[in-house]
């Protein structure tokens, strides 16, 4: 899987739009970008996938650079709630060993009031 | 629906002592991982279940760990001899199915201290 580079920190204010990048630039063309959170003392959560092009949810919308270099997660109003490190994964979509979920450091979002 | 759930929430032992940690994966989930997280560390892989096969044990650290799955349901993670670097969150995941790529559901964890 390709290596992701992500900020470590990030600071939003409550109902702002958050946006944290990440960056890919070793992505190959059949990798997909997934995009899990981790809130404190609880299991990774799921948020949103996708491979080229934008793709939004309930919980947010990915935008992916037209070179696949880079993406950015969107949580277009931000709650207390959203406090959390978000973790950015690049990844084969089918076949081989790609079940294993490799987190790196991830993004520490921190929603005040 | 209901999520998955592991049990105990929490656990401490002494070292030298078995434990014994449990997941309860989504219903109709055909793949179960198991996972481990040790303070301000990311996820290790430990072991990948497709329905009561083990397909990928490679992740397990030593012999001292072991884990089965029964009914495509329930699946036990077993540490033998528990030592102190064995202290951390146990976290089990499910997906509908391990061989295309889906978004895997996760536990709350099993926070294991050793002693």
């Amino acid at each position: 899987d390709a290596k992701t580079t992500q900020p470590p920190s990030m600071d939003c204010a409550e109902g702002r739009a958050a946006n944290l990048p990440c960056n890919h630039s070793t992505i190959s063309g059949n990798e997909y970008v997934y995009w899990y959170r981790q809130i404190h003392s609880q299991g990774p959560q799921y948020i949103i996938h996708g491979l080229k092009n934008n793709e939004t949810n309930e919980m947010a919308s990915l935008i992916i650079t037209e070179d696949r270099k880079s993406s950015t997660l969107i949580l277009p109003h931000a709650t207390l709630r959203d406090t959390a490190v978000y973790y950015c994964i690049v990844r084969v979509n089918s076949g081989g060993s790609n079940y294993k979920l490799t987190f790196g450091k991830g993004t520490l979002l921190t929603v005040n009031p | 629906g209901a999520g998955v759930s592991q049990s105990p929430s929490n656990k401490v032992t002494e070292k030298g002592k078995d434990v014994e940690l449990r997941c309860d994966p989504i219903s109709g989930h055909t793949a179960l991982y198991w996972y481990r997280q040790r303070l301000g560390q990311g996820l290790e892989f430990l072991i990948y279940f497709q329905g009561n096969s083990a397909p990928d044990k490679s992740g397990l650290p030593s012999d001292r760990f072991s884990a089965e799955r029964t009914g495509e349901s329930v699946s036990t993670l077993t540490i033998q001899r528990t030592q102190q670097e064995d202290s951390a969150v146990y976290l089990c995941a499910s997906s509908r199915s391990g061989r295309a790529f889906g978004e895997q559901y996760f536990g709350p964890g099993t926070r294991l201290t050793v002693t």
